[in-house]
């Protein structure tokens, strides 16, 4: 059972360039999360997912943009790269929404570096 | 969102019961209280979540008092293995899909 997997698990890119992060998850969850971690930090919510279709601001979702065409994946794209995007990114994804019986699974996170 | 508020970082030793407390003064009546642990370079994983009293599983104990405005992470005879950074959420049911994260403690086990 892969679970929530993240792909790319490492890229560089130079200021400007853009790319996409892929999460894709297994578990027919409804809910999907992206999440930045910058150094001795916690998670910061960037942009969110409550089904197929869907999507919606976080704590910082400038810079980013996502899509959910699909329900088992959630796309993080970063137009224009800029080295205050270095950071690791996380997806999550979950049965339900913030709450009870909320588990949310996370993939192994994608490090990202902005030159 | 309730807020909540936990040490930056503790110590502790091998073979030690390690408690770790939040303090979520604004909780609502509808939130749940959970509990996620980072290793370094990995993704957080769930470990234990409550409504009021105890909860117990494999891994850790969860108390939360009547007022429910703190609750108690208890880790029972850590190993070095149980240094992470451990997060308390308090997530409202129904009323906003996000999961919020907030710094966590740093729990660091010596030898």
């Amino acid at each position: 059972n892969a679970g929530v997997t993240q792909t790319p698990k490492f890229r560089v890119l130079k200021t400007g360039q853009s790319m996409t992060l892929l999460c894709a998850q297994d578990m027919n969850h409804e809910y999907m999360y992206w999440y930045r971690q910058d150094p001795g930090m916690g998670l910061r919510l960037i942009h969110y997912s409550v089904g197929e279709g869907t999507t919606a601001k976080g704590e910082v979702p400038d810079g980013y943009n996502v899509s959910r065409l699909k329900k088992q994946n959630f796309l993080l794209g970063l137009e224009s790269a800029a080295p205050s995007q270095t950071s690791v990114y996380f997806c999550a994804s979950s049965p339900n929404g913030a709450g009870r019986n909320t588990e949310a699974f996370f993939g192994q996170g994608t490090r990202l570096t902005v030159v | 969102l309730a807020k909540t508020t936990q040490p930056i970082s503790m110590d502790s030793y091998e073979g030690q019961e390690v408690n770790i407390t939040c303090s979520h003064n604004n909780i609502a009546t509808n939130d749940y209280i959970t509990w996620y642990q980072q290793f370094p370079s990995q993704g957080p994983r769930f470990i234990i979540q409550g409504y009021k009293t105890k909860v117990t599983n494999e891994v850790a104990s969860l108390f939360i008092p009547a007022d429910r405005k703190s609750s108690t992470l208890s880790l029972p005879r850590v190993s070095l293995s149980d240094t992470a950074v451990y997060y308390c959420l308090v997530g409202p049911l129904n009323r906003d899909d996000k999961i919020i994260f907030g710094k966590g403690t740093r729990l660091h086990i010596l030898p």
